[in-house]
């Protein structure tokens, strides 16, 4: 069984450009999550999606970020525009049910120079 | 509110000697606890998790961690090291949202270097 995969594995953008992060949850997972790691920090969560709908979108910083589900499959995280102090690794996760385990994924790494 | 630090943001050891990896924890209501391994390029892995059962937790490959309540701690421990286990650790605990969400709360990181 494929895990959760994200794309791309890393990615170098300049300040003020548009950066775009998908991810592919395991089959069938209806829940999705988003976290990033800035500057080596703690994880922190960013969003969760129950199938195509936001459930929760309090850790999202501001509204630079933008993520989307459609048809409850694959998600997308965009930065537009994107900053210096949002450098760091995005991870995905997914679970089946809310209470089952999270599936991470290996992380997006975003430089903005 | 509950937070989670890692006591040591790097832990190096020799193969073939003992893990410890510390953690403290603080949380409003009972806690769900776990230890998440990552190795590079890959996803973060459940190594085990505390969830109010046995106070001895066992995990995958020979790892496990003791809840002590009193001591708020959940220290991750290997009576073996291996070089494959050199990797970043990450102690987590959950506490569940009104929104339905399990709320993850990371600690920072310790990474564990195996000397040959």
């Amino acid at each position: 069984e494929a895990g959760v995969t994200q794309f791309p594995s890393h990615s170098v953008i300049e300040k003020g450009q548009t950066v775009t992060l998908r991810c592919d949850p395991i089959s069938g997972h209806d829940n999705l999550y988003w976290y990033r790691r800035v500057m080596g920090k703690e994880i922190k969560f960013l969003l969760h999606f129950v199938k195509e709908s936001k459930q929760d979108e309090s850790g999202m910083p501001n509204n630079r970020f933008l993520a989307e589900r459609t048809g409850g499959t694959y998600s997308t995280l965009k930065v537009q525009p994107a900053e210096l102090e949002d450098s760091g690794v995005y991870f995905c996760a997914s679970s089946q049910e809310r209470r089952s385990g999270e599936f991470f994924g290996p992380g997006t790494r975003l430089t903005v120079l | 509110a509950q937070s989670v630090t890692q006591l040591d943001s790097h832990v190096s050891v020799s193969e073939g000697t003992p893990v410890l990896l510390r953690c403290n924890y603080s949380s409003s209501y009972s806690p769900s606890l776990f230890w998440y391994v990552q190795h590079p390029n890959k996803g973060l892995q459940l190594l085990l998790k505390y969830t109010s059962a046995a106070t001895l937790v066992k995990g995958i490959n020979g790892f496990e961690a003791e809840f002590k309540k009193s001591e708020t701690s959940f220290h991750l421990t290997k009576p073996s090291a291996h070089m494959s286990d050199a990797a970043e650790y990450f102690c987590v605990v959950s506490v569940w949202m009104d929104t339905g969400r399990r709320a993850l709360t990371f600690g920072s990181g310790t990474r564990l270097q195996v000397q040959p």
